[in-house]
């Protein structure tokens, strides 16, 4: 069964720093793109990042370009989102998923999120 | 990268069939058949139940069916059941390598 394992969230004051990490097992990792989603509390879902599954392309939404870096390491099944200068705006569940067989149809698996919160 | 909009809420009784819209434009749902619905139970993780307009995951009820015309999207659970009380979300690639998601609507069983 395919499974997905979020962690590195937490409270940050803003301007400050987080990476969040997402553990992949039960499928081969390296054949799928990967994404995270992310749902403010109370509020819908938001489309925050994907890279590819080569590792060679990975795209942002507007809201953390410059700020948020995704990065994947295959040998380790492993997903990174390095998170710069937070914001307030940024407090949210975030949510790794995995994408369906080919990019940019959709999330098949989603892990249970880790939950960031930037605050003073 | 708007947000596709959805009806805030939608309801119906057991056995009757609703259907929601996702409203979107020729940059998203209007150019590609790339829309994905999601249903989210309340703090739980969304659970994917349409792929690529009209297609199911497997395991994935077929009370669930998906169109679209134009610029918009529209889910239709058909044999209304309490458990499809939930939130349901749209999702479509939009232009320059990106998602989009929907407002959301929350699902009502009367």
């Amino acid at each position: 069964e395919a499974q997905l394992l979020e962690s590195g969230g937490g409270l940050v004051q803003p301007g400050g720093s987080l990476r969040l990490s997402c553990a992949a097992s039960g499928f081969t990792f390296s054949h799928y793109a990967m994404s995270w989603v992310r749902q403010a509390p109370g509020k819908g879902l938001e489309w925050v990042s994907s890279v590819i599954a080569g590792g060679t392309g990975t795209y942002y939404a507007d809201s953390v370009k410059g700020r948020f870096t995704l990065s994947r390491d295959n040998s380790k099944n492993t997903v990174f989102l390095q998170m710069k200068n937070l914001r307030v705006e940024d407090t949210a569940l975030y949510y790794c998923t995995k994408d369906l067989y080919f990019e940019w149809r959709g999330f098949d698996v989603w892990g249970h999120g880790t939950m960031v919160i930037a605050s003073s | 990268q708007s947000a596709l909009t959805q009806p805030a809420s939608v309801s119906g009784s057991p056995g009757q069939s609703i259907t929601m819209s996702c409203a979107g434009t020729s940059s998203d749902v209007g150019s590609y058949d790339l829309v994905s619905w999601y249903r989210q139970y309340p703090g739980k993780a969304p659970k994917i139940i349409i792929y690529e307009v009209t297609k199911r995951p497997s395991g994935v009820s077929n009370r669930f069916s998906g169109s679209k015309s134009g610029n918009t999207a529209s889910l239709t659970i058909s044999g209304l059941q309490a458990e499809d009380e939930a939130d349901y979300y749209c999702c479509s690639y939009a232009a320059y390598h990106s998602y989009v998601f929907g407002t959301g609507t929350r699902v009502t069983v009367l």
